[in-house]
């Protein structure tokens, strides 16, 4: 039972670096989500997708980008990554609509330098 | 847009104490709540969803209730042990519209319970 998984868990960049965070679901769920969690500021939400092929910004997205490749997995980019983008990013999904339970991957720790 | 508050930012109990752990939310048209359990450098894990038209829902030693017209809810962990010791995060709805399941998180609660 995979759940949520999250590639890397790990990486440290360099500032002005890109990298992609990969995310995948095998719970065959509409709805995928990524938050970044930050000391003292709890998780805030960075970009969701609804349904396949759609996106949209949630509290945070300046700096990210993010792609819903198809059903399973939906991609966070930082294209020039920056000290303030030092996270824990985590992938969440969950069925559509009103009233569903979500679920998370194991996170990914991300440090700029 | 919706706010989520707990309270206290930690809480250490000797082993077999319940725990009561709180969670305050400033819209009260939600469609539900979820707490969840987070250990040191890992994922966050599910632990009860409650939806709006329930008043509580258990699973084993835990029960959470919900209380939308007071704008709380309260997850009890019976007979503590040292295994519960995590941070125990609720989260609730964004936006009272919102079916896509975009939560707003509080800042946690973390417990240790001692043996």
């Amino acid at each position: 039972n995979a759940g949520v998984t999250q590639t890397p868990k790990f990486q440290v960049l360099k500032t002005g670096q890109s990298m992609t965070l990969q995310c995948a679901q095998d719970m065959n769920h509409n709805s995928m989500y990524w938050y970044r969690q930050d000391p003292g500021m709890g998780l805030r939400l960075i970009y969701y997708s609804a349904s396949e092929g759609t996106t949209d910004k949630g509290e945070v997205p300046n700096g990210y980008n993010v792609s819903r490749l198809n059903k399973r997995e939906f991609s966070l980019r930082l294209e020039s990554a920056a000290p303030s983008q030092t996270s824990v990013y985590f992938c969440a999904s969950s069925e559509q609509g009103a009233g569903t339970e979500a679920f998370f991957g194991q996170g990914t720790r991300l440090t700029v330098v | 847009k919706q706010e989520v508050t707990q309270i206290p930012a930690a809480l250490s109990v000797p082993e077999g104490e319940n725990l009561v752990l709180n969670c305050s939310f400033t819209d009260s048209a939600i469609y539900n709540l979820q707490w969840f359990r987070q250990d040191p450098g890992k994922g966050l894990t599910s632990l009860l969803l409650i939806q709006s038209s329930q008043r509580e829902q258990t699973s084993g030693r835990l029960n959470a209730s919900l209380d939308k017209s007071s704008g709380r809810s309260t997850l009890y962990i019976a007979a503590s042990q040292p295994g519960d010791s995590a941070t125990y995060l609720c989260a609730a709805p964004l936006g009272t519209t919102d079916s896509w399941g975009k939560l707003q998180f509080g800042a946690g609660t973390q417990v240790v319970v001692t043996p």
